[in-house]
């Protein structure tokens, strides 16, 4: 089935030790986000790519990179993370247009140590 | 952008209809309706979506009053297994340009 993965499903990494999580899909969607969720609160969004077109909410900290090398792989990169990035890291995807939907992965739990 | 208010939690019983209304005051001539689920430790799944008036898919209604300020999320019959957050999200231009907000989300809980 056409889907949204995210890779790993649970990553542990050390306080300033630089971390990749990777999503990936199959529904050819030109749209690809990333969220932040941490625990009890709803998903935040961080940034989200337009085909090659890279957009940066306002807030996001520098901390938070990400690539899209092509139109299926996403990945998030996270510098230096720290304890306050200890969080679900979800992946979504949509067509382009008016009146779409985002398709989401299951997600990726960060702990930082 | 619009702001969404939702009631932070619910119960229910098994077989109920539950409604859950949304709040978006300052909703804008193209932003969207739409409403995910989401279950513990797993992404938020799409559920219904709309503009105006009513639609309905094999989930759930979604009723849009004609100054569109609200709206109300109705899932008929409920089981266990609808236990799940739910938001409410405004889309501008329906979700592909970005600038989604999830408000704080509906807790509900079906209890047997």
């Amino acid at each position: 089935d056409a889907m949204v993965i995210q890779n790993p499903r649970y990553q542990v990494t050390q306080f300033g030790k630089p971390v990749t999580l990777s999503c990936s899909q199959t529904l050819n969607h030109n749209v690809m986000y990333w969220y932040q969720q941490k625990s009890s609160q709803a998903p935040k969004l961080l940034f989200h790519y337009y085909d090659k077109d890279f957009n940066n909410e306002a807030d996001t900290p520098d901390n938070f990179q990400s690539r899209r090398p092509n139109t299926s792989f996403c990945f998030l990169d996270i510098r230096s993370p720290g304890l306050g990035d200890a969080a679900m890291y979800l992946c979504a995807t949509s067509r382009e247009g008016v009146g779409v939907t985002q398709y989401f992965g299951p997600g990726t739990r960060l702990t930082v140590l | 952008l619009a702001k969404t208010t939702q009631p932070i939690s619910m119960d229910s019983y098994e077989g109920q209809e539950v409604n859950i209304t949304c709040s978006h005051n300052n909703i804008a001539t193209n932003d969207y309706i739409t409403w995910y689920q989401q279950f513990p430790s797993q992404g938020p799944r799409f559920i219904i979506q709309g503009y105006k008036t009513k639609v309905t898919n094999e989930v759930a209604s979604l009723f849009i009053p004609a100054d569109r300020k609200s709206s109300t999320l109705s899932l008929p019959r409920v089981s266990l297994s609808d236990t799940a957050v739910y938001y409410c999200l405004i889309d501008p231009y329906g979700g592909s340009q970005g600038n989604l907000i999830f408000g704080k989300g509906t807790k509900l809980s079906v209890k047997p």
